[in-house]
């Protein structure tokens, strides 16, 4: 089955805090991306960060970082001195080589002042 | 120079009315998709499309259907609205599998 796990619903995190969320896949194949977005209350959908299943080092953008375990299926998203613009709705996907993504359910993040 | 356009972003309309929406990309991507997002915030794919082949959701009724003049462009046709449908629609491009980047949505009610 090709599917993507986010098995936190909500999470909260105290402003300046470390917060990670997780999200599991399930393929056979073995040339895939996995990608980390973000959904502010404006609906717009935002690339926070990708990962190329090919390589061995986890992807980093500023305060954000994922640890990618291919062998587990585990991409999780560390979201480090969160602040307040990180209250969103964040979504974990895959895509394959067919040109199809496949979305997690979404985690929604509180971030607490 | 906005990169994946949609028009309207709302769109109110009685049941059992057509509408469309029209999305545009300037990326020069080969593969468009539309997504419907309900109230739950789930992202459903409803369809995924390039210049060789159209790929329909099974789920998806086939009151809906895309239309792509060009590689630029795929329009969301919905036939006889339903209550159901009240959702906001995303329309995507991406090359290849590279990361695909959204429209700013459209919110569609039906009353």
């Amino acid at each position: 089955a090709q599917t993507v796990t986010q098995s936190q619903p909500e999470m909260s995190v105290q402003e300046a805090e470390t917060v990670t969320l997780s999200c599991t896949y399930d393929t056979s194949e073995s040339d895939y991306y996995l990608f980390w977005y973000k959904q502010p209350p404006s609906r717009q959908m935002i690339l926070v960060i990708r990962q190329e299943a090919y390589k061995q080092q986890n992807a980093t953008e500023n305060r954000f970082s994922v640890n990618f375990q291919k062998a587990a299926k585990s991409f999780s998203l560390k979201i480090s001195d969160s602040q307040l613009g990180d209250a969103a709705m964040y979504f974990c996907a895959r895509s394959n080589t067919g040109n199809q993504f496949y979305f997690g359910t979404g985690t929604s993040l509180t971030v607490i002042p | 120079d906005t990169a994946v356009s949609q028009t309207p972003k709302y769109l109110v309309t009685q049941m059992g009315n057509d509408k469309s929406i029209k999305c545009e990309q300037n990326l020069g991507h080969d593969t468009m998709y539309w997504y419907k997002q309900d109230s739950k915030k789930f992202l459903k794919i409803m369809f995924s499309y390039n210049n060789k082949e159209l790929i329909i959701n099974e789920t998806v009724p086939n009151r809906f259907s895309p239309k792509s003049p060009d590689k630029a462009h795929l329009n969301l046709h919905i036939n006889s609205l339903e209550l159901g449908d009240s959702a906001v629609y995303f329309c995507a491009s991406s090359h290849f599998k590279n990361e695909q980047f959204f429209g700013p949505g459209t919110r569609l009610t039906v009353l």
